[in-house]
């Protein structure tokens, strides 16, 4: 079936650090790709979404780009904030969302 | 901007006891979906819902648990007799179209604790 793999966390970073989170997924089609954050105490919030091969979702300074010849979906930022530590999920669609399990991002001043 | 609700926060109940989540989805949404996330794991589908009755469902929706969406707002799920492997935090979410196509909005979850 699909799945997501999702680099294994926690990830701590000084403010203004360049940031990467891992995603690789694996699918039968071409899904649709997503990043969701998680701030503590709320629920999901999408960050980004790609719909088909090469196209790259950017928000809030976060990009990532839907590589089809690596099955990949990597999370970038080049600056980040305090305010960026969040849980972060890579998922793909499959009519239902499949996730992965979900980076911890702690960005200390 | 609208948002998907959910209440409770936080449920606390005895096993073997019923439960009800409830959330309220964005208006002109017409798909739903449960998902739970036992602590520290990942976010794992239950169920979606279009058309007043269940399209998909996973292998943790058993006979225990139904959905239901009694009043052409409220979505609820039920589970009968709650089991201590019950306890996560409960995710409500709904679409305008397909998750390929439109994204999915989360409720802020409701956290259910089985005792």
């Amino acid at each position: 079936g699909n799945s997501v793999t999702q680099m294994e966390g926690p990830v701590t970073l000084s403010e203004e650090a360049f940031l990467t989170i891992n995603c690789t997924y694996t699918a039968t089609g071409y899904p649709s790709l997503f990043w969701y954050v998680q701030y503590p105490g709320e629920g999901l919030q999408l960050l980004l979404k790609a719909t088909k091969a090469d196209d790259k979702g950017s928000n809030k300074g976060f990009e990532a780009t839907y590589r089809k010849e690596t099955t990949s979906f990597h999370l970038e930022k080049g600056s980040v904030q305090v305010s960026d530590s969040a849980v972060y999920f890579c998922a793909l669609s499959d009519l239902k969302l499949v996730f992965g399990k979900g980076t911890k991002l702690t960005v200390n001043p | 901007e609208p948002e998907v609700t959910q209440t409770p926060s936080h449920q606390v109940t005895q096993m073997g006891q019923e439960v009800i989540l409830r959330c309220v989805p964005i208006s002109n949404h017409l798909y739903f979906y449960w998902y739970r996330q036992i602590l520290g794991q990942k976010v794992e589908f239950l169920v979606s819902f279009y058309n007043n009755e269940i399209s998909e469902k996973s292998e943790i929706f058993d006979d225990q648990f139904s959905v239901e969406r009694p009043d052409g707002s409220n979505f609820t799920l039920k589970i009968r007799s709650t089991k201590l492997e019950d306890s996560a935090m409960y995710f409500c979410a709904s679409s305008s179209d397909t998750a390929g196509n439109q994204p999915q909005h989360f409720g802020d979850g409701t956290r259910l604790s089985i005792l």
